[in-house]
């Protein structure tokens, strides 16, 4: 079985830009979570998506964004990117949510903002 | 806010020995806890898992402890390989029926392994 895929695996942007990451999860896993890892702030919890719908949001600006498609694949997405956007932004799928399945991750989109 | 920290940022361990590393939390709402191994270049991967009714659950050479009196958890890697250096993170869950999950990860500790 096919692990979580993440797209593409390093990006490049400039400030003010926007950028949107691709994440496919694990077959027959409908919750999709994305992370921001740091080397300042460790890893942070942004979002989770559940049957397209948002259901648990992180301390983050309204600048970061994602969406959750019919077929689990799941989008995020940031606006007019600042310097300290830069990361790695991990995607993580689970079967379920709030039942204590483990989340599993995929090797991450490096984004650096310049 | 509450957060789940590290004891020790680095742990250097010799093959063969086996390798404690522990964490702290601090929620105790908190209900389920689990163990990362995050390699250079990759995302964090799934070692072993352990729910608050439990306090001690075993893998392939790898133990978790879970004492919620104290709020520490640990992880016990025997006869330690070349294989397992990486930052090992603990993360812990808080499910909310209404609201979905979230894991809050601790800082990680560098494991390096000498042959």
């Amino acid at each position: 079985k096919a692990g979580v895929t993440q797209t593409p695996r390093y990006l490049i942007k400039t400030r003010g830009q926007q950028v949107t990451l691709s994440c496919s999860p694990i077959s027959g896993h409908r919750s999709v979570s994305w992370y921001q890892q740091t080397p300042g702030q460790g890893l942070q919890f942004l979002f989770e998506y559940f049957s397209e719908t948002q259901r648990n949001k992180g301390n983050f600006p309204g600048r970061f964004s994602g969406r959750q498609f019919s077929n689990s694949r799941s989008e995020m997405n940031v606006s007019t990117l600042e310097l300290g956007d830069s990361a790695l932004y991990l995607c993580a799928s689970s079967l379920e949510t709030g039942d204590n399945s483990p989340l599993h991750f995929g090797n991450g989109t490096r984004l650096t903002v310049t | 806010g509450e957060s789940v920290g590290l004891h020790l940022p680095t742990l250097s361990v010799q093959e063969g020995d086996n390798s404690i590393i522990n964490c702290a939390y601090s929620n105790s709402a908190s209900d389920y806890f689990i163990w990362y191994k995050q390699e250079s270049g990759k995302g964090p991967q799934f070692i072993i898992d352990i729910r608050s009714n439990m306090d001690k659950r075993q893998g392939q050479r790898v133990t978790v402890l879970l004492n919620k009196t104290v709020k520490h958890l640990s992880l016990q890697i025997a006869a330690t390989q070349p294989g397992d250096s990486a930052v090992y993170f603990c993360a812990e869950n808080i499910n909310l029926e209404t609201s979905g999950s979230r894991l809050t990860f601790g800082e990680g500790t560098q494991l390096t392994v000498n042959p």
